[in-house]
């Protein structure tokens, strides 16, 4: 069965920063990957995924993401954080395409001024 | 388009007793999906329905849990009678296919206490 990693409870960013998310899956075969995010009393929103093809996928709101397979790693980056991006990001891997996801225990971003 | 609609927004019973919520997917998205959300934890898969039919409810506690969705639109998550550890967001989701992106719906937070 596949399962999620995220390494990281919490994260604190100044505005303006780099940011990288640590995201670590197991799955046997080539999985799919996929990034969400939820702000406060909101539902989710995906940002990006992975399904084949280049390794670095590109997303909405400037993110993007790596899938590394020797690492088991899908970390999530932005090369400039602004205070609308803190939330709750959660890493998720699916066996079959986006049916039956399992997501990770999220990490929660803080912006600092 | 609309968004998935979930009502109630919040919920609070007391243990052993019974709650239904409902959730209203997106105009023409076959695929009806509930996912428990616990607080610090990612969210689970409870159901996943194509139109009126279930395409897996593995993970749904059936001896106190139960879902339908009837003419394939709308849905309704009872739980009877509900546990302390039930306290977590409802998320609805909808998409097209089993093969599409999810749309979530805003969740409802049910407290039992």
């Amino acid at each position: 069965a596949q399962s999620v990693t995220q390494p990281d409870i919490h994260i604190t960013v100044s505005e303006g920063a780099s940011l990288e998310l640590r995201c670590n899956y197991s799955y046997g075969a080539t999985p799919y990957l996929f990034w969400y995010v939820q702000s406060p009393g909101q539902g989710l929103q995906l940002l990006l995924k992975y399904f084949s093809g280049d390794t670095l996928v590109q997303g909405i709101k400037g993110f993007e993401a790596e899938f590394k397979r020797s690492q088991s790693s899908f970390n999530l980056r932005k090369p400039s954080v602004h205070w609308s991006d803190a939330a709750e990001y959660f890493c998720a891997v699916g066996a079959e395409g986006f049916q039956k996801l399992v997501f990770g225990t999220g990490t929660r971003l803080l912006v600092s001024p | 388009e609309a968004g998935v609609a979930q009502s109630p927004r919040y919920k609070i019973i007391e243990k052993r007793q019974s709650v239904a919520f409902w959730c209203n997917p997106i105009s023409g998205h076959a695929t009806l999906y509930w996912y428990q959300q616990i607080l610090g934890q990612g969210p689970k898969l409870l159901i996943q329905f194509q139109n009126n039919g279930v395409v897996d409810d593995s993970q749904l506690p059936k001896d106190r849990f139960s879902a339908e969705r009837l003419k394939g639109v709308d849905s309704t998550l009872k739980i009877q009678p509900a546990k302390l550890e039930d306290s977590a967001v409802y998320l609805c989701a909808s998409s097209p296919s089993g093969h599409s992106p999810l749309h979530f719906g805003n969740g409802t937070r049910l407290t039992v206490t």
